[in-house]
């Protein structure tokens, strides 16, 4: 299984709701991230868990909460977005093996904050 | 991680090589240079990474100068399907922060029948 996989694949939400992004990979990797991507702008990073810790958080307000419950599964849990959330949310998995750690990533989750 | 130069757009004929270059005058003796591409709708796609030797996989090939201070991508038979924007990445490559992945605007290229 060479594969990152992200539910749901549209979302849409009110400023007031409670909702959530899953990612799971089988890969065996123990890095993964979150990234957020603008329309026609390149993706930017907001998570980085090594081996199921949080080690890079991108100065990402507090409204995005990042879990990592095992070494497959990496969540994001968003609450009281605004519109300008609305954004492409990619998901990636990564080897922490030195100089062979490229990124692989899912298709992202297409979030609409109303 | 050192700053990248792509142009903004290039246009190939079906068939034809696709030679995509990037500028990293800034590039430090442990960065590597990685290439990534972007099919639009989907997520990036890992293509090919090296540090000082030409890399060649079944995707691509890359071409470092002996300075390092640029690098090309060559997709050798573009396809339609290999329209995307390519992004060229330089960072180091021993763990921890170095797990990141700073984009820039990347070559929007488009292979045209």
């Amino acid at each position: 299984d060479t594969e990152v996989t992200q539910t749901p694949k549209h979302l849409v939400m009110g400023m007031t709701n409670k909702k959530s992004l899953k990612c799971e990979q089988h890969m065996g990797h123990r890095a993964m991230y979150w990234y957020k991507q603008k329309a026609k702008k390149p993706p930017e990073l907001m998570f980085v868990y090594s081996y199921e810790k949080l080690s890079i958080n991108e100065s990402v307000p507090s409204r995005f909460s990042p879990e990592c419950p095992n070494s497959s599964l990496l969540n994001l849990h968003l609450h009281a977005l605004q519109p300008e959330d609305s954004a492409l949310y990619l998901c990636a998995s990564s080897p922490i093996v030195p100089r062979f750690n490229e990124q692989f990533f899912g298709p992202g989750t297409r979030l609409t904050v109303l | 991680d050192a700053k990248t130069t792509q142009p903004p757009s290039m246009d190939c004929a079906e068939g034809r090589a696709a030679n995509l270059p990037c500028n990293h005058s800034t590039i430090s003796g442990n960065e590597y240079v990685y290439w990534y591409r972007q099919i639009h709708s989907q997520g990036p796609q890992y293509i090919i990474h090296g540090l000082k030797n030409n890399e060649t996989n079944e995707m691509a090939s890359l071409i470092i100068t002996e300075d390092r201070k640029s690098s090309t991508l060559i997709l050798p038979h573009a396809t339609l399907r290999d329209t995307a924007v390519y992004y060229c990445i330089v960072r180091v490559n021993s763990g921890g922060s170095n797990y990141k992945l700073t984009f820039g605007k990347g070559t929007l290229l488009t292979v045209n029948p």
